[in-house]
């Protein structure tokens, strides 16, 4: 069955540092793979995705993420966060019938 | 583009009555659509995925006569939670997908029955 696992509930960096959020997920087949981002009472807005081709992605906000399937990891990256990145971080694969499995989500602080 | 709205943002509904949650595609149509129940500090639950015209395949789990899913057009899916009870509160959120694996979501609805 398709799982993701996203190890790390909270993280919290200084602004200005860089940031990777770990994703993790299983499944048989190549996986389209998703990052979320999600402000508190907000729905959720799309940074990347991941279909085929090209393993290093990149997204809006100055993110990119990494497919390795080596590893069956796909990690978010971005070199120099801001205040405002701070929201909580769901990845996702795409499941049969069109579904996503979502991660347990990643809680981001950021200090000033 | 790709804008999503759901409507109301939050509601305040008392117990045994039934509220009803908007899930709007603005800019683009979309044969399905997904809704997820989310509680706080967790993940995103997916409850049942309705596709225009048919009726929506719930997940397992889910009382189909508890949530009333309708998808009447391309753009309009409505999520019904009868007889609303205490437990039933929570933040619901609507997606909308123009083609596989491509969902957008709304800005969700907190439900709170008293």
């Amino acid at each position: 069955a398709q799982s993701v696992t996203q190890p790390d509930i909270h993280i919290t960096v200084s602004e200005g540092a860089s940031l990777e959020l770990r994703c993790n997920y299983s499944y048989g087949a190549t996986p389209y793979l998703f990052w979320y981002v999600q402000s508190p009472g907000q729905g959720l807005q799309l940074l990347l995705k991941y279909f085929s081709g090209d393993t290093l992605v990149q997204g809006i906000k100055g993110f990119e993420a990494e497919f390795k399937r080596s590893q069956s990891s796909f990690n978010l990256r971005k070199p120099s966060v801001h205040w405002s990145d701070a929201a909580e971080y769901f990845c996702a694969v795409g499941a049969s019938t069109d579904k996503l499995i979502f991660g347990t989500g990643t809680r981001l602080q950021v200090f000033p | 583009g790709a804008v999503v709205s759901q409507h109301p943002s939050w509601v305040i509904c008392k117990s045994g009555t039934s509220v009803k949650i908007e899930c709007r595609s603005l800019d683009f149509q979309a044969t399905t659509m997904f809704w997820y129940r989310q509680f706080p500090k967790q993940s995103l639950m997916l409850m049942a995925t309705s596709n225009e015209g048919s009726k929506a395949t719930y997940e397992q789990g889910v009382e189909k006569d508890k949530f009333l899913i309708n998808h009447a057009s391309l753009t309009l899916s409505t999520l019904t939670v009868t007889s609303a009870h205490p437990e039933d509160s929570s933040f619901y959120i609507c997606s909308a997908s123009p083609q596989s694996y491509e969902q957008y979501f709304g800005p969700g609805t907190r439900l709170t029955v008293t």
